[in-house]
């Protein structure tokens, strides 16, 4: 059971490059989120969805984007990567529907440095 | 505003000794409230969580929870640490108006070094 598997682990990318944050659950889950982590900050919720083809802002959102075309999977895009945007970045999934207060299940992370 | 405070961003206890986390929420509702540990490089694994059915949680890995309205607290505790317990803790409460999103507010961690 593989639960939450994010690729790539790790990155580094030029500033104004772009790429996409990969996200898969295979737990069938309603719910699915992305989190950033810097130090001494805990994690900030960039975007959310509740369901295929729903999305919506987080906390902080900008420079991001994300869709949800399927159960399944939920990309984040960097469109212009910004030095700012150096963090580690998780993913996470919850089954959702009644139980708003199930708890998260998280990915290992993908540690993105922008140089 | 909603929010979680734990104290201490570093706390260091020898092997066998208690350990001791503290996290404050702020919230004018009865809170749902959870603790996560992550291990180096690693997501984050859920230790327990308080949705009010009791006020002392029991977790895994020997670790438990007490809810104190009074205090709007929710420290873990564990009576003896052991040295595979080293690793980041995170409190979190469930945002306010999400009860259909399930959305988290997270404390800023605390990590935990056990000394042999």
């Amino acid at each position: 059971n593989a639960g939450v598997t994010q690729t790539p682990k790790f990155r580094i990318l030029k500033i104004g490059q772009s790429m996409t944050l990969q996200c898969a659950q295979d737990m069938n889950h309603n719910y699915m989120y992305w989190y950033r982590q810097d130090p001494g900050m805990g994690l900030k919720l960039i975007y959310y969805s509740v369901g295929a083809g729903i999305t919506d802002k987080g906390e902080v959102p900008n420079g991001y984007n994300v869709s949800r075309s399927t159960t399944e999977d939920f990309p984040l895009r960097l469109e212009l990567a910004a030095p700012s945007q150096t963090s580690v970045y998780f993913c996470a999934s919850s089954p959702g529907g009644g139980g708003s207060n199930q708890p998260q299940h998280f990915g290992d992370g993908t540690r993105l440095s922008i140089l | 505003a909603q929010s979680v405070t734990q104290l201490g961003s570093h706390v260091s206890v020898s092997e066998g000794a208690l350990v001791l986390l503290r996290c404050n929420y702020s919230s004018s509702v009865p809170p749902y409230l959870f603790w996560y540990v992550q291990y180096p490089n690693q997501g984050l694994q859920l230790l327990l969580k308080y949705t009010s059915a009791a006020t002392l949680v029991k977790g895994i890995n020997g670790f438990e929870a007490e809810f104190k309205k009074s205090e709007t607290s929710f420290h873990l505790t564990k009576p003896s640490a052991h040295m595979s317990d080293a690793a980041e803790y995170f409190c979190a409460v469930i945002r306010h108006g999400s009860s259909n999103t399930g959305k988290l507010i997270f404390g800023q961690g605390t990590t935990l070094q056990v000394k042999p």
